[in-house]
């Protein structure tokens, strides 16, 4: 596609559901991030994908957190019995291999509530 | 720890003028600094960025100083435009093993350009 896509835009939740987000990156881009950001915050990092290398996990917050990407296609982010402090928007981006120096190209998120 | 320090939090210019948005960060592996411009309802976009080894880089309306030695960098918005108006972001990159160009974010800082 043309450009990173996010689904759904915005999810509202109940605390200790669990919830799926999913990202569509940029066709032939290998490498893959996703990224939290709280209200009045920068952004967090939380995983990074690249190609079938095993995925650096070193962001998750903790193990209700987990992603996976098939590939170099499709990722989803599975939050797992939400809490309040989930609510963020969760972004998702992607760059060629070895182009991520230079930053990437974000979707628009999706902004999840737990309410 | 946060690692990449923005100021100011918020900021209103008029139309016309200079914004100016300073960045600090304290890991000296860092090797690229990027700017990103984020609109509500929208993921950050990429600006402008700047390697270490360069002192200053322009592009437009918009140009990044960068000082090594201070460990500082800061945007430049020259002739502010109501456009413009829209949180800005320093970002530091990274590289955490093959090609993981991890960004780490300031908190952000809200511009907005009166007319």
């Amino acid at each position: 596609g043309a450009g990173v896509s996010q689904s759904p835009s915005n999810k509202v939740t109940e605390k200790g559901k669990d919830v799926e987000l999913r990202c569509d990156p940029i066709s032939g881009h290998t490498a893959l991030y996703w990224y939290r950001q709280r209200l009045g915050q920068g952004l967090e990092f939380l995983i990074y994908f690249q190609g079938n290398s095993a995925p650096d996990k070193s962001g998750l917050p903790s193990d209700r957190f987990s992603a996976e990407r098939t590939g170099e296609s499709v990722s989803t982010l599975t939050i797992q019995r939400t809490q309040q402090e989930d609510s963020a928007v969760y972004l998702c981006a992607s760059s060629l291999k070895d182009r991520g120096r230079r930053g990437y190209t974000f979707g628009s998120g999706t902004r999840l509530t737990v309410v | 720890q946060q690692q990449v320090k923005q100021s100011p939090q918020s900021l209103i210019v008029q139309k016309g003028g200079i914004s100016i948005i300073n960045c600090a960060y304290e890991n000296t592996a860092f090797d690229y600094f990027p700017w990103y411009q984020q609109f509500p309802g929208k993921g950050p976009a990429l600006l402008i960025a700047i390697r270490p080894d360069v002192s200053e880089k322009k592009e437009g309306r918009f140009t990044i100083s960068f000082n090594k030695s201070a460990k500082q960098f800061s945007l430049h918005i020259m002739d502010s435009q109501p456009g413009d108006s829209a949180t800005y972001f320093c970002a530091a990159s990274l590289r955490s093993g093959g090609s993981n160009y991890k960004l780490t974010f300031g908190k952000g800082t809200l511009l907005t350009v009166n007319p």
